[in-house]
C-alpha cells in the first residue's frame, strides 16, 4: 500500500521567496500533520487538520499557512522565506489521530 | 518544556549488545506510545507501539516496557546490529486531542 507521499523531495529557494509543499496522506486517513525538523533536532509540530478543518496549531510562524483539500491532500505554504526556515518538513497522516502516525519521506527545504 | 523526556541523547553499543532507551512523561492524557526510527534524510518510521494498559510488548528484537504508575517507558533492542544505527524517538499520543509529542531523540551507534 502506498504510504504518505510528499512533494517535492528537495527544494531550494532564495530569501523572501515563497514555497509550497504538498502532502498526500494514506487512503482513508482523515488527519494530516506537518512537522519541521532542523538538523539534530526532534520534529517540531507545526499544524494539523482533521476532516479538512484545522485541528491544532503548534509553533507555526505567521508567514506559513496550510490547508487540507477535499481529497484530503494538504499543502503547506511558506512565504517571505528566511534562512532559518531551512529544514526537513515532514507530513504525517493517521486515522482519527489515535494511533501510530505514518510519516512521509519529507521535503528538504534549503533557503539561500 | 519537553513533555516527553528521553535519554540518553546518544548511545554506543557493540554488535550483539542490548540497546536501552528510556522515556518519561507527565501528561496523563497520553494514551498511545509509539517509537520511531529515523535514518538521516528520511522520515521517522514507526517501529513499535504500546498502549498504557499493557506492561510489555515484543516484536522481534524490539521490546517496549511500560510502567504506567511511574509514567515511564523504554525501548530495548536485543542483539543490536550495525543496521540499527539510527536516531530513535519515543513519542506519546493524546488521542482525544489528536496530538503526538516527540521525545528529543537518541542517536544510536552500533559498532561492528
Amino acid at each position: 500500500a502506498a504510504g504518505v507521499i510528499q512533494s517535492p523531495r528537495h527544494l531550494i529557494k532564495e530569501k523572501r521567496e515563497t514555497a509550497t509543499l504538498k502532502c498526500y496522506p494514506i487512503s482513508r486517513h482523515d488527519t494530516v500533520y506537518w512537522y519541521q525538523q532542523g538538523p539534530g533536532q526532534d520534529p517540531q509540530f507545526l499544524i494539523s487538520f482533521y476532516e479538512k478543518m484545522q485541528s491544532d496549531k503548534g509553533s507555526i510562524p505567521d508567514r506559513f499557512s496550510a490547508q487540507q483539500f477535499s481529497d484530503y491532500h494538504s499543502e503547506l505554504n511558506m512565504s517571505s522565506l528566511e534562512l532559518g526556515d531551512s529544514a526537513l518538513y515532514f507530513c504525517a497522516s493517521s486515522l482519527d489521530g489515535r494511533f501510530g502516525y505514518t510519516f512521509g519521506s519529507g521535503t528538504r527545504l534549503t533557503v539561500v | 518544556q519537553q513533555q516527553v523526556k528521553q535519554s540518553p541523547q546518544s548511545l554506543i553499543v557493540q554488535k550483539g549488545g542490548i540497546s536501552i532507551i528510556n522515556c518519561a512523561y507527565e501528561n496523563t492524557a497520553f494514551d498511545y506510545f509509539p517509537w520511531y526510527q529515523q535514518f538521516p534524510g528520511k522520515g521517522p518510521a514507526l517501529l513499535i507501539a504500546i498502549r498504557p494498559d499493557v506492561s510489555e510488548k515484543k516484536e522481534g528484537r524490539f521490546t517496549i516496557s511500560f510502567n504506567k504508575s511511574a509514567k515511564q517507558f523504554s525501548l530495548h533492542i536485543m542483539d543490536s546490529q550495525p543496521g540499527d544505527s539510527a536516531t530513535y524517538f519515543c513519542a506519546a499520543i493524546d488521542g482525544s486531542a489528536r496530538q503526538l509529542t516527540f521525545g528529543s531523540g537518541t542517536q544510536l551507534t552500533v559498532l561492528p
